[in-house]
């Protein structure tokens, strides 16, 4: 059973820069949530996506958008890079209707952003 | 979604039970407890959940107070393995909804 994958592993880009993160669920779930980790914190929740849809968004700007496949996989695109943006980006996936929904998340891509 | 406050740091000899403290003294009768773990720079993972009774399965056991203010995470018989951030959150069920991380327990497990 094929648990939840993120490519890339790491990423360096420059400030100004636009850059595309990639996730499959795990088998058998329909919704994928992005969360954001900077170091030394707790993963911030940054947008969720279920048919396709965003469906819930967390504190982040315009900046950051996403998109969701018919095979449920997951994008989430940054524009216009800063510095601040360097982090580890996670995706977690669920499936809704579920007593619990409880996600399950990917390894990560570590961004860089110089 | 209902804060949770966790001590920052404990410590535990290896082969000893690691008890685990969450206070949720907000929490709402439809929000569960989660609990997840993060091992340096890999991906959160899932430990175990409930409601309002006692649960376990194979990693851990989660007891919560009958008025569900508060829990504990019970690793039975921790390893060096179990080092990590243990994160407890609260979040309603069978919506999907967003995980509310805090700044989690850092677990050192020592010889």
């Amino acid at each position: 059973d094929a648990g939840v994958t993120q490519s890339p592993t790491h990423l360096i880009k420059t400030r100004g820069q636009q850059v595309t993160l990639r996730c499959s669920p795990k088998s058998g779930h329909d919704t994928v949530s992005w969360y954001q980790q900077a170091l030394g914190q707790g993963p911030q929740f940054i947008f969720q996506y279920y048919e396709e849809e965003e469906r819930q968004r967390g504190n982040f700007p315009d900046r950051f958008s996403g998109h969701q496949f018919p095979n449920y996989s997951s994008e989430l695109n940054v524009n216009a890079l800063l510095l601040g943006d360097s982090a580890l980006y996670l995706c977690a996936s669920s499936l809704v209707g579920q007593l619990t929904d409880t996600q399950y998340f990917g390894p990560g891509t570590r961004l860089t952003v110089l | 979604d209902a804060k949770t406050t966790q001590p920052p740091s404990m410590d535990c000899a290896e082969g000893r039970a690691a008890n685990l403290p969450c206070n949720h003294s907000t929490i709402s009768g439809n929000e569960y407890v989660y609990w997840y773990r993060q091992i340096h720079s890999q991906g959160p993972q899932y430990i175990i959940h409930g409601l309002k009774n006692n649960e376990t399965n194979e990693m851990a056991s989660l007891i919560i107070t009958e008025d569900r203010k508060s829990s504990t995470l019970i690793l039975p018989h921790a390893t060096l393995r179990d080092t990590a951030v243990y994160y407890c959150i609260v979040s309603v069920g069978g919506t999907a909804s967003k995980l509310t991380f805090g700044t989690g327990t850092r677990l050192q497990v020592t010889l």
